[in-house]
């Protein structure tokens, strides 16, 4: 079965801690994003990826990285200096960036802080 | 820039109620509009779309029909069931810019 696999699924984040996010696709897709969502929010673009080894930051970079070294993967950290990381963060991908092309979901991970 | 305005919720109906969420946008050029489905504790799903004008996207039931004329693309339902509980966003993909979503409509079913 083809999709998007994000884990963990729920993850605590300790005072001063980077963690990461995982965001896997088997779907040959080109296209990867990563979406922060607060609750009774819409979802707000954090990065996005439009081939292997290159990325652009969204709307909210501050305070998050990624990378981009293998087609189906999208790791996103989310560091220290983001200070309010409490969240659903939601990872997408598409064949490519054209307008007629849906986004593809995984199923979130949520983060909080201990 | 692109935007997308969404009918504010929550929204609460009975079973087999017909549902409409109003969706209206503002874009350049000829953009592709979407419906997507949030169930709790989910990712997005994508319901229907549509990409050019008086185009109608359908699944489950659910329609929607792009008019230009009026810049909507409004979701319909003729009989909403309980499973149909859920947030409903609306977006916006034009060329050259990113996806653009709506903030969503949360969807309450009452038996």
């Amino acid at each position: 079965d083809g999709g998007i696999t994000q884990s963990p699924k729920y993850l605590f984040r300790k005072e001063g801690q980077n963690v990461t996010l995982s965001c896997e696709q088997n779907l040959n897709h080109d296209a990867m994003y990563w979406y922060r969502q607060d609750p009774g929010q819409g979802l707000r673009l954090i990065y996005y990826s439009q081939i292997v080894n290159d990325f652009q930051k969204g709307d909210i970079a501050e305070g998050y990285s990624v990378s981009r070294e293998k087609k189906e993967s999208f790791p996103l950290t989310v560091t220290s200096a983001q200070k309010n990381p409490t969240a659903f963060y939601l990872c997408a991908s598409s064949i490519n960036q054209d307008s007629d092309q849906p986004q593809h979901f995984g199923d979130g991970t949520r983060l909080s802080i201990l | 820039g692109n935007s997308v305005t969404q009918m504010e919720g929550p929204v609460t109906l009975s079973e087999e109620a017909f549902l409409t969420i109003n969706c209206t946008y503002t874009a350049t050029g000829y953009p592709s509009l979407f419906w997507y489905v949030q169930y709790p504790g989910e990712g997005l799903q994508l319901l229907l779309k549509a990409t050019k004008a008086d185009d109608k996207g359908s699944n489950k039931g659910f329609e929607a029909t792009y008019r230009k004329e009026t810049t909507s693309f409004h979701l319909e339902k003729g009989s909403v069931q309980v499973s149909d509980s859920a947030v409903y966003f609306c977006a916006l993909g034009s060329l050259n810019e990113k996806l653009t979503f709506g903030t969503g409509t949360r969807l309450t079913i009452i038996p």
